[in-house]
């Protein structure tokens, strides 16, 4: 069965530094998008992303953050300055039409030191 | 903004026993979509079943069923036959139908389910 892949599973970075986490939707997905889990809490939602721009973001999503599809597969988020508090576990998804159910990647961990 | 709740930080289950997980919403509006995710320790999060409010009918697969009570905005997850691979965290999510809604899903804090042997 297809699924959402994400690289790194892990990344570790110093305050201040840019990060950018990868993913791969499914091929066929036309619906993309980011969430959040701090340790201990609930998964939050980012932004989604259709038709090559944002359709959505939340309160979180500030100018830190940038999504892009730069080619035809991948899709990924951009923290421009990390902060100790952007430490979470970064959840893609994905889904074929708006109402389809998403499927989500593994995650990347990521750890602002 | 729609609110969801899990009123259940931890539940406990035998196995092959039956527990039902606990999920109330908020919202002014008439359609959407719930979910119920589960999320086991390698933090994957994996869709358990879904339910659409414009449907009567609960959504059932497999050993997993929900009771939907559009009026009093209820949720619940029913897991029959408990296993021991049913053990993870357990997130309910509520979904818009709104088209100009962005389609974000909107995650309880979730319940912690453990199954004893």
């Amino acid at each position: 069965e297809p699924e959402v892949t994400q690289t790194p599973s892990h990344q570790v970075t110093q305050m201040g530094q840019e990060v950018i986490l990868r993913c791969v939707p499914i091929s066929n997905h036309l619906y993309f998008y980011w969430y959040r889990q701090i340790l201990g809490q609930k998964v939050e939602f980012l932004v989604s992303f259709y038709n090559n721009e944002i359709s959505e973001k939340s309160e979180i999503f500030d100018d830190q953050f940038s999504v892009e599809r730069p080619d035809g597969s991948n899709f990924t988020l951009k923290i421009r300055s990390t902060k100790l508090e952007d430490s979470a576990m970064y959840f893609c998804a994905s889904s074929v039409y708006s109402d389809s159910p998403l499927h989500f990647g593994n995650g990347t961990r990521l750890t602002v030191t | 903004a729609q609110t969801v709740t899990q009123s259940q930080p931890e539940m406990s289950v035998q196995e092959a026993e039956t527990v039902t997980l606990s999920c109330t919403y908020d919202t002014s509006e008439s359609d959407y979509y719930l979910f119920w995710y589960k999320q086991p320790p390698s933090r994957q999060m994996i869709l358990v079943i879904r339910q659409e409010a414009y449907k009567q009918q609960n959504a059932t697969e497999n050993r997993f069923s929900v009771n939907f009570q559009k009026a009093a905005k209820s949720f619940s997850l029913k897991i029959s036959d408990s296993q021991l691979g049913d053990a993870a965290m357990y997130f309910c999510a509520y979904r818009s139908a709104r088209t100009n809604s962005g389609y974000a899903l909107n995650f309880g804090k979730g319940t912690s389910l453990l199954v004893t042997p």
